[in-house]
């Protein structure tokens, strides 16, 4: 069965460090999606891909934060510098249609 | 106004009790709906898509009422398995989550 993955799948980084996440799609998968989600809280859209192009980041903290997928395939997620606000699950996820999407694992983040 | 907005709960139930959650959404343009379950520090699983006519699968149920804007969920003969948070995903060209309802099962 086809999975979205995504590395590392745990991180821990000091305050004003970079970290940067990777999330591999299904294949096919033109629509990709990254999601915040903090413990006790639904998953909070960042930034969503249709192929290479951002189709939304109107929620993504573009100071620090920043989101490419190159080749409309495979996709990085960088957080320069981390804060300790930024301690969180940092969710991937990719979609046939815009729609319905399937998420990978997952990367939880912890900033000391 | 959040654009999904769940009850937090958590539902504490008996095993075979049934259960009922309601999602409420703010635009009426919305084009899809979904039920995903989510287990303690693992990711969201697709549990169901919601269609207006409802559907069913198994123990489970889901029905959207777009002129009241919500859908709901209803599980029957709850199992302790179904202990869980229950996300409903709106779309409007993203897919958007609401926070979450916990059900905990207990024997």
């Amino acid at each position: 069965e086809a999975e979205v993955a995504q590395s590392p799948r745990y991180k821990i980084t000091e305050k004003s460090q970079a970290v940067a996440f990777w999330c591999d799609p299904i294949s096919g998968h033109a629509t990709l999606y990254w999601y915040r989600q903090i413990l006790g809280q639904g998953p909070e859209l960042l930034v969503q891909f249709q192929d290479e192009s951002v189709v939304d980041d109107s929620q993504l903290p573009k100071d620090r934060f920043s989101a490419e997928r190159l080749k409309g395939v495979d996709s990085t997620l960088k957080i320069q510098p981390a804060e300790l606000g930024d301690s969180a699950m940092y969710l991937c996820a990719s979609s046939l249609s815009g729609e319905l999407a399937f998420f990978g694992p997952g990367t939880r983040l912890t900033v000391l | 106004r959040k654009e999904v907005e769940q009850d937090p709960g958590p539902f504490n139930v008996p095993e075979g009790a049934t259960v009922a959650f309601n999602c409420t959404y703010s635009n009426s343009a919305s084009q899809s709906f979904f039920w995903y379950r989510q287990d303690c520090r693992k990711e969201p699983k697709l549990l169901m898509s919601v269609y207006s006519s409802g559907n069913e699968d198994g123990r489970f149920t889901a029905q959207l009422n777009r002129a009241s804007q919500y859908i709901s969920l209803l599980i029957r003969d709850s199992k302790l398995s179904d202990s869980a948070t229950y996300l409903c995903a709106v779309t409007f060209y993203k897919l958007i989550f609401g926070s979450g309802t916990r059900l905990l099962v207990r024997p």
